[in-house]
């Protein structure tokens, strides 16, 4: 079974840009979650959907967007780029809302740097 | 607001040795725990999970936690350290309430040969 894909892997945007990045789960997972992390900030959780609507959402400005589609692929956008934008950004997918007892599965992330 | 604390940014071990990566957490009610680990450049992989069954959870790669609800703390040990369990741990905590997840700052684990 194919794991979680994220795309792009790597990003150079600059500052007031738009950016787009793409999760697709693993077969038969329909929630997913995304998550920013910093060496300053850590892992600090971004939203997490579920059959596409938006279940739990983390204390990020509205720049950070993001919505999930029928097939369960999820896609986050931040508008007006800023330097401190630039992180990993990690997708994850379980079968149950949130991973309530079934883990969550990590993509290998995009790197984003802002310029 | 649930929250976890992993109180050492660094631990050292010799190899062969047993180590413990230390987690406490702060949540009403019984939390569900995870820890997961990151090796460079790739995401974070599920070592195991507790959900309120057996105190001693036994994971992946010969890892176990141990959970301590008078002292809220889900340590993560293993009895003999490899030099391939280097890398960068995280504990989380997921308040059954209101569905939020949140993880440790992370704790890196070098063993040494």
């Amino acid at each position: 079974k194919a794991g979680v894909t994220q795309t792009p892997r790597y990003l150079i945007k600059t500052r007031g840009q738009q950016v787009t990045l793409s999760c697709s789960p693993i077969s038969g997972h329909r929630s997913v979650s995304w998550y920013q992390q910093t060496p300053g900030q850590g892992l600090q959780f971004l939203f997490e959907y579920f059959s596409e609507t938006q279940r739990n959402k983390g204390n990020f400005p509205g720049r950070f967007s993001g919505r999930q589609f029928s097939n369960s692929r999820s896609e986050m956008n931040v508008s007006t780029l800023e330097l401190g934008d630039s992180a990993l950004y990690l997708c994850a997918s379980s079968l149950d809302p949130a991973g309530w007892v079934n883990e969550q599965f990590f993509g290998p992330g995009t790197r984003l740097t802002v310029l | 607001a649930q929250s976890v604390a992993q109180p050492e940014d660094q631990v050292n071990v010799a190899e062969g040795n047993p180590l413990t990566v230390k987690c406490t957490y702060s949540v009403s009610g019984n939390p569900y725990l995870f820890w997961y680990v990151q090796y460079p450049n790739r995401g974070l992989q599920f070592l195991l999970k507790y959900i309120t069954v057996d105190n001693l959870v036994k994971g992946s790669y010969g890892f176990e936690a141990e959970f301590n609800k008078s002292q809220t703390s889900f340590h993560l040990k293993k009895p003999s350290a490899r030099v391939s369990d280097s890398a960068l741990y995280f504990c989380a905590v997921r308040d059954k309430r209101n569905n939020d997840m949140r993880f440790g700052a992370g704790t890196r684990l070098t063993v040494k040969p």
